[in-house]
Formats: structure tokens, C-alpha cells, sequence
């Protein structure tokens, strides 16, 4: 039982390239969520899915997009990266029950050049 | 608009000393978590609370929910450098769109030995 799996664990990208962020979950949770981390700043929400098929936007989306491709994984994708996208970027995942508990991965750090 | 005030931003003890991180917000929130992050890593659950006036115990941790459903306090008792990371507090708004949390900004704490 991995929990929330992330690839790739690190990213270099120069502006204006393009990449995209795996997540997998094998708990057979419902809800994943899409968060950045930046100094000072806590955890911020990109975007979220409540469940396969849905997703929405969180507080800072701009510049990002997603897709539910399942009930197990949730990409988050970068069209044209810019250097304010340097972040450590974290998915998580979580059930609907008596609280919303989340699991989170372990993170990929990516860096914009 | 950040929903939580985590205070204080950063923590510096010695080891054996009494410590207490406050989670302030003016909204009344369904539940309140505390996570904990060590570097390089995802945030960890470390307790829910849901009642207001609830208070939990976790061996040298006590989390304690306001009256009102809108604040929370962390008290650890005697820290050891293990207890070093950074310190989330969540809360879950049902009112709003079910599943999210909004985190505060974290305590930063260091316990030297």
C-alpha cells in the first residue's frame, strides 16, 4: 500500500517549457487536490477534483490545468512554465467521511530557469 | 485571503521546554486538523478535532478546539529535537465546496538538543 505516489520527485525547466505532474493514490479515495508550497506562503490549493470527472479551481490556478484521468490519478499540467512557478508541489487525497482528512505525496520540487 | 493566522511564524527551544502554537481564524470551520511536515516530505496527520471545546491528547501533544469552532492551540510538553518540522493547521468548511481545507501558514519549529 504506497498511499499517494508523485513522479518525478525533482524538475528543471526553462521558461516557456511545458511539463506535467503525476499523482496516483491507491487508497480509492474520491476527492485529490493539487497544492504549491512556497516559503512563508503555507500550502495553496491549484485546483481540485471531488471526484472522477470533476475538477475545480482553488485559490491560485493561473498559469495550470488538470486532469482526472481516473479514479486513481490526477495530473496537474504546466503549458509554458515561468519562473514564478518554482515551487515545491504536493498532491494529496481524501475520502468523504466524518472529516476530510488528507493524505499527501511526497512532493516534486520543480525549479523554472 | 488567508482564512487562518497561524502564530508564531517561527519557534527556536530548548529541548525540555513547554511551547504552545495558536491557529486564529474569524470563521467557524467544520473540523480543524494539524498536520506535521519534516523536510523534503508531505505533511503528516497528526489530529482532528471536530467538537468545539474539544481537547485531544497525542503522548506529549495536546490540540484543543475553541468553544466557538473558529480557533485551535497546540501545546507540546517537554520537546525533544524529534519534534522539529513544520507545523500545519487545516480547517474543513463544509459550508463551502465538501472536501476543502484551508491551511494556515505553519509554524516553523526547532527543538535543540
Amino acid at each position: 500500500n504506497a498511499g499517494v505516489t508523485q513522479t518525478p520527485k525533482f524538475q528543471v525547466l526553462k521558461t516557456g517549457q511545458s511539463m506535467t505532474l503525476q499523482c496516483a493514490q491507491d487508497m480509492n479515495h474520491n476527492s485529490m487536490y493539487w497544492y504549491r508550497q512556497d516559503p512563508g506562503m503555507g500550502l495553496r490549493l491549484i485546483y481540485y477534483s471531488a471526484s472522477e470527472g470533476t475538477t475545480d479551481k482553488g485559490e491560485v490556478p493561473n498559469g495550470y490545468n488538470v486532469s482526472r484521468l481516473n479514479k486513481r490519478e490526477f495530473s496537474l499540467r504546466l503549458e509554458s512554465a515561468a519562473p514564478s512557478q518554482t515551487s515545491v508541489y504536493f498532491c494529496a487525497s481524501s475520502e468523504i467521511g466524518l472529516t476530510y482528512e488528507q493524505y499527501f505525496g511526497p512532493g516534486t520540487r520543480l525549479t523554472v530557469t | 485571503t488567508q482564512l487562518l493566522e497561524q502564530s508564531p511564524q517561527f519557534l527556536s527551544i530548548q529541548e525540555g521546554e513547554n511551547l504552545t502554537v495558536y491557529c486564529n481564524s474569524s470563521s467557524v470551520f467544520s473540523s480543524l486538523q494539524w498536520y506535521r511536515q519534516e523536510p523534503g516530505e508531505g505533511p503528516v496527520l497528526l489530529v482532528t478535532v471536530v467538537t468545539g471545546g474539544e481537547v485531544k491528547k497525542l503522548k506529549r501533544l495536546t490540540f484543543q478546539f475553541g468553544d466557538a469552532r473558529k480557533d485551535s492551540s497546540l501545546h507540546i510538553t517537554a520537546a525533544q529535537p524529534g519534534d522539529t518540522g513544520l507545523y500545519l493547521c487545516a480547517g474543513e468548511d463544509r459550508g463551502s465546496t465538501l472536501g476543502r481545507l484551508y491551511f494556515g501558514r505553519g509554524t516553523q519549529l526547532t527543538v535543540w538538543p
